[in-house]
């Protein structure tokens, strides 16, 4: 059975780090895309960047390039969001999503779907 | 880049048939993706290239793309459709993923 399992809930004052995961299991780690997905509180679903486990190839959308870092462990699976400085926007729902890699007939949608880590931001 | 414009809300009688439209620049040339999203949970693939089901996804969910429109049928609507839905494609141009706003589905 495929899976994403998430990091747990953080509270972080203004200022601080964070670094949030994503362990794959149930299928092959280096054959699919992990991406980054954002919602903050009533709102719609942003992209925010993707990892390719098998050379660690990443591609940030601009909204959030420069201000958090996509990364990953392919020895354990595992994806990683993290944040060197957050500030109160960043309070939201993360989530990270499996996508089939070019050419195969997975490409391009986003098959499966942890169950999100909420990020709170307050002082 | 790329944008996706969805109407903000559609409303639909039990049983009857709710369509969401998600519009951008000659969308037909792209292939659409559509997602359900119910409160509190993650959301979940429902249609994949244009038209296709994932497994458990029922066939009286279907998709459509043409011209500058692509268009989500849900048939026969009942209380437990009522969720947000989103379109989304890919931008060759850019390789990012774009989303559109999402649409709130309420059953009256």
């Amino acid at each position: 059975e495929v899976q994403l399992v998430q990091s747990g809930a953080g509270v972080k004052k203004p200022g601080e780090s964070l670094k949030i995961s994503c362990k794959g299991s149930g299928y092959s780690f280096t054959n699919y895309w992990i991406n980054w997905v954002r919602q903050v509180p009533g709102r719609g679903l942003e992209w925010m960047g993707r990892i390719d486990p098998r050379d660690s190839y990443i591609s940030y959308s601009p909204s959030f390039q420069g201000h958090v870092t996509i990364s990953l462990d392919k020895s354990i699976t595992t994806a990683y969001l993290q944040w060197s400085s957050l500030r109160a926007s960043d309070a939201a729902m993360y989530y990270c999503t499996r996508m089939g890699r070019e050419y195969t007939s997975s490409f391009g949608f986003h098959d499966y779907w942890g169950q999100g880590t909420l990020v709170t931001v307050s002082s | 880049s790329y944008v996706l414009t969805q109407p903000p809300s559609v409303s639909v009688a039990p049983g009857k048939t709710a369509r969401i439209t998600c519009g951008g620049n000659n969308i037909g040339s792209k292939s659409v993706h559509w997602y359900q999203q119910k409160p509190g949970q993650a959301p979940v693939l429902l249609i994949y290239y244009d038209n296709g089901r994932p497994s458990g996804i029922p066939e009286r969910i279907s998709g459509s793309n043409s011209g500058n429109t692509a268009t989500l049928t849900i048939s026969r609507v009942g209380a437990g459709d009522e969720a947000d839905y989103y379109c989304q494609v890919w931008d060759s141009v850019t390789e990012h993923v774009v989303f559109g706003g999402g649409t709130k589905l309420t059953v009256l």
